[in-house]
């Protein structure tokens, strides 16, 4: 079956410690988007691509990373510099420009311990 | 900087009633709105938006866009227990920040027997 995919589930983080989210789609879409929320704020847009080897930072890159070597792949670093990194991290893929069909993966739940 | 204001931030009534929840937004380069049903994990689309006063319609869900006030409604009618979620509102813009939704924080719906 088609889908996007993330992992881990829960994700645990100690001080000064950088993390990898895992994000993969193989619905062959162009475009992958990386969201955080936190209770109150809706979704906030950390990083998007619309190709491969191409991203953009959005409303809150500080402290984050990310690379899309592969279309399929576009995995979020949480560097130790994100100082608030408790959240829901959502990835999210669509067609190109195409919001409509914006898919979204199951997130990951990461913590600081 | 774009920005998507949601209200009322939570709303509580009893099966059957009717509920309309707002969604007003400043975008700099508008392109698109889009409502999303947030019910566990990942959000579903519901509907996108690109034309004042044509109203889209899909069961006992409707919505509509006024592009000159700069705000969108969505409409639960005859509501069930199974509505209640989180509902999100997004704007996509276009031109140089093509592709880039940008949230609202989100109506909190809880709907009671």
């Amino acid at each position: 079956d088609g889908g996007i995919t993330q992992s881990p589930k829960y994700l645990f983080r100690k001080e000064g410690q950088n993390v990898t989210l895992s994000c993969e789609q193989n619905l062959n879409h162009d475009a992958m988007y990386w969201y955080r929320q936190d209770p109150g704020q809706g979704l906030r847009l950390i990083y998007y691509s619309q190709i491969v080897n191409d991203f953009q930072k959005g409303d809150i890159a500080e402290g984050y990373s990310v690379s899309r070597e592969k279309k399929e792949s576009f995995p979020l670093t949480v560097t130790s510099a994100q100082k608030n990194p408790t959240a829901f991290y959502l990835c999210a893929s669509s067609i190109g420009g195409r919001q409509e069909t914006q898919y979204f993966g199951p997130g990951t739940r990461l913590l600081v311990l | 900087e774009d920005k998507v204001v949601q209200s009322p931030l939570s709303l509580v009534v009893h099966e059957g009633d009717t509920v309309t929840l707002n969604c007003s937004y400043e975008v700099t380069n508008f392109r698109s709105l889009l409502w999303y049903k947030q019910e566990k994990k990942a959000p579903t689309f519901l509907f996108m938006l690109t034309s004042s006063g044509i109203e889209k319609k899909s069961g006992r869900l409707s919505s509509i866009l006024d592009k000159k006030e700069l705000f969108s409604i969505l409409n639960i009618t005859a509501t069930q227990t199974g509505d209640s979620a989180i509902y999100l509102c997004a704007v996509e813009a276009g031109g140089t920040s093509y592709g880039k939704l940008t949230f609202g924080q989100g109506t909190i719906l809880t709907v009671h027997p």
